[in-house]
C-alpha cells in the first residue's frame, strides 16, 4: 500500500501565481486533512474533510481552498500565492469522525516556496 | 480548548544514554493520546496510541506511558537512528475529533 501520496514534492511559485496540491489515500479512510508545518509553529490545520462531500475550516484557512474530489482524493488550492504561504504542506487521513482512537496517517509533504 | 506542550524542545544524547521526552496536555475527556516520529524531509509516522492513565506501550527502544496530565516517551539505550522529531497529539471528547498537536521534541543521538 502506498498510504497517503502527495504531489508535487517541491514547488516554487512567484507571488500571485496559483497552484493546486494533490493528495490521494488508498486506505479507504473517510476523513482527510491538510496541515502546514513551519519552524517553531508545529503542525497547523488548514482544512479538513470529515467525509466525502464535506469540508470545514481549520485553524489557518485564509488564502486556501479545498476540494474533496471523491473518497480517495483531497486537493488544496492556493489562488494567489503569497510569501507567507512558504511552508511544508502535509496531507493526512484517518478512519473517520466516529473513530476517536484512529491515528492520522501522513504523506511526505509538499515543500512550497513563494518568492 | 485542548492544549499540548512538549518538553524539551531539543535534546542531545550520546548513544546508549537513556532519557525521556515529556508531553503535558489539557483536554476535556481524553479519547486518545498519540505519539509520532518525524524524520527530516518526511511526514510524521504513527508510533503509539494511549487511551487511559496507567497504560504503557512499547516498540523496540521506545516506551510510552500515560498519566492523567502527561505522557512520557522513554528512550532506552538510544542509537543514532533514533534521531528524529517526536510529536505528541491528543483527541478529546469536547466536540471536535480533530487532534491537537504539540510542537515536538527534536532528538539527536550522537554515536
Amino acid at each position: 500500500n502506498a498510504g497517503v501520496t502527495q504531489t508535487p514534492k517541491f514547488q516554487v511559485l512567484k507571488t500571485g501565481q496559483s497552484m493546486t496540491l494533490q493528495c490521494a489515500q488508498d486506505m479507504n479512510h473517510n476523513s482527510m486533512y491538510w496541515y502546514r508545518q513551519d519552524p517553531g509553529m508545529g503542525l497547523r490545520l488548514i482544512y479538513y474533510s470529515a467525509s466525502e462531500g464535506t469540508t470545514d475550516k481549520g485553524e489557518v484557512p485564509n488564502g486556501y481552498n479545498v476540494s474533496r474530489l471523491n473518497k480517495r482524493e483531497f486537493s488544496l488550492r492556493l489562488e494567489s500565492a503569497a510569501p507567507s504561504q512558504t511552508s511544508v504542506y502535509f496531507c493526512a487521513s484517518s478512519s473517520g469522525q466516529g473513530s476517536y482512537n484512529s491515528p492520522l496517517h501522513f504523506g511526505n509533504g509538499t515543500r512550497l516556496t513563494v518568492t | 480548548e485542548d492544549q499540548v506542550t512538549q518538553s524539551p524542545e531539543a535534546l542531545r544524547l550520546q548513544e546508549g544514554e537513556s532519557s525521556s521526552l515529556n508531553c503535558s496536555y489539557t483536554v476535556s475527556g481524553l479519547r486518545g493520546l498519540f505519539w509520532y516520529r518525524q524524520d527530516p524531509g518526511k511526514g510524521p509516522e504513527f508510533l503509539f496510541t494511549l487511551y487511559s492513565a496507567g497504560e504503557e506501550k512499547e516498540k523496540e527502544r521506545l516506551k510510552a506511558t500515560l498519566t492523567k496530565k502527561e505522557s512520557f516517551l522513554h528512550i532506552t539505550a538510544p542509537k543514532p537512528e533514533d534521531s528524529a522529531t517526536y510529536l505528541c497529539a491528543v483527541r478529546g471528547s469536547g466536540g471536535s475529533y480533530i487532534p491537537t498537536f504539540g510542537r515536538g521534541t527534536s532528538l539527536i543521538v550522537h554515536p
